[in-house]
């Protein structure tokens, strides 16, 4: 089945860009998407894209596919404490998605 | 306002208990999932429905049951809890390009 790779954890002084990136085994998956979650709640999804993109930019989160190497990352730009939580990759194939274990962002002021 | 809503919010149950969590949403999507999260890990999908009348089993059904009583409901059963499903349990629904999870459901098995 897919696989969906993260690293575990990011530290960023606030006001930098953090950059959190995932990869993946299915070539076939259809849509890939970021969530984002607080401690204590469920996943808000953030932003998504279609496996036949390779950039997207919503405000300030801009979400690159790579789909030679199967890459996806997630830019956020200007980070604030506010961005502190853990980040989610989902990959999206025949109806279900399969998740990364997360990435958890540190924003320092 | 919009969205999915799942009870109950904690629970506890000894081995061998049965319980039910509900899930509910309001947004006319096709698709609902229920997931675990362990900590430290990502979410593991249990079952799926992809509409009103089909559920699918998903990474880790053993041990549970799924109903998908009509569009807006999509239920979990767990018939005989054990102390390995003890977890935090999401229900979700979506459609392409929106997805939307409950607050969860923290149950301990012991």
């Amino acid at each position: 089945g897919e696989d969906v790779e993260q690293s575990l954890f990011l530290s960023v002084r606030e006001g930098d860009s953090s950059v959190i990136n995932c990869t993946y085994t299915d070539s076939s998956s259809t849509y890939l998407y970021w969530y984002k979650q607080e401690p204590g709640a469920g996943l808000q999804l953030l932003t998504y894209i279609f496996s036949n993109m390779d950039m997207k930019q919503d405000q300030r989160l801009t979400v690159l596919l790579n789909k030679k190497d199967k890459h996806l990352s997630l830019r956020i730009a200007d980070t604030q404490t506010g961005d502190s939580a853990i980040y989610f990759c989902a990959v999206h194939n025949a109806g279900k998605s399969t998740f990364g274990d997360g990435t958890t962002l540190t924003v320092k002021p | 306002n919009a969205g999915v809503t799942q009870t109950p919010k904690f629970q506890v149950l000894k081995t061998g208990q049965s319980m039910t969590l509900q899930c509910a949403q309001d947004m006319n999507h096709n698709s609902m999932y229920w997931y675990r999260q362990d900590p430290g890990m990502g979410l593991r999908l249990i079952y799926y429905s992809a509409s009103e009348g089909t559920t699918d089993k998903g990474e880790v059904p053993n041990g549970y049951n799924v109903s998908r009583l009509n569009k807006r409901e999509f239920s979990l059963r767990l018939e005989s809890a054990a102390p390995s499903q003890t977890s935090v349990y999401f229900c979700a629904s979506s459609e392409i390009s929106s997805a939307f999870f409950g607050q969860g459901t923290r149950l301990t098995v012991v």
